[in-house]
């Protein structure tokens, strides 16, 4: 069974752009979590879908959204990008909403130039 | 806020040595705990997880002990092997099922 993708795995942007992120979860999990990663703060958890539905969020300002799709696929968008965004995005699966283990993509470095 | 850290952001060993990795956390809700290992351009892994009720819990090769009483979490790694060298994070889980990671140890296992 396949793992969690993400696409793209690499993406340089200029402050002010938007940029949108995509995630595949393995095949038949229906939650998908996102988290940024950087030296500084670690791993943030950003938010999880399940159903197409926003079911968590953590904290993180309006210009990080997301959403899911009927098949599972998700994508977060992030606005207005800002220096301090750069960082390593990572999607993580589970079968279920509220599952604790999670089984996590490569991940999408973004650099904010 | 609550939060998770760990004691040592760097842990060299010699290739066939125990490694131990030790980690604290300070919300006395969690209920369960996991450990990741996450290698270089890889996203996290899933190595061993341990409930509350539990003390310690057995994987291949890896050893999760968990003390509550001073809420103190340890990774135990036997014969490490050169394919060990990752970065290690714990994670606490408080019941609201969106976990909260430490920073990460950083393992180095030399042959």
């Amino acid at each position: 069974k396949a793992g969690v993708t993400q696409t793209p795995r690499y993406l340089i942007k200029t402050r002010g752009q938007q940029v949108t992120l995509s995630c595949s979860p393995i095949s038949g999990h229906r939650s998908v979590s996102w988290y940024q990663q950087t030296p500084g703060q670690g791993l943030q958890f950003l938010f999880e879908y399940f159903s197409e539905t926003q079911r968590n969020k953590g904290n993180f300002p309006g210009r990080f959204s997301g959403r899911q799709f009927s098949n599972s696929r998700s994508e977060m968008n992030v606005s207005t990008l800002e220096l301090g965004d750069s960082a390593l995005y990572l999607c993580a699966s589970s079968l279920a909403a509220n599952q604790e283990t999670q089984y996590f993509g490569p991940g999408t470095r973004l650099l904010v130039l | 806020g609550e939060s998770v850290g760990l004691h040592l952001p760097t842990l060299s060993v010699q290739e066939g040595d125990n490694s131990i990795i030790n980690c604290a956390y300070s919300n006395s809700a969690s209920d369960y705990f996991i450990w990741y290992k996450q290698e270089s351009g890889k996203g996290p892994q899933f190595i061993i997880d341990i409930r509350s009720n539990m003390d310690k819990r057995q994987g291949q090769r890896v050893t999760v002990l968990l003390n509550k009483t001073v809420k103190h979490l340890s990774l135990q790694i036997a014969a490490t092997q050169p394919g060990d060298s990752a970065v290690y994070f714990c994670a606490e889980n408080g019941g609201s099922y969106i976990p909260t990671f430490g920073r990460g140890t950083s393992l180095i296992v030399h042959p």
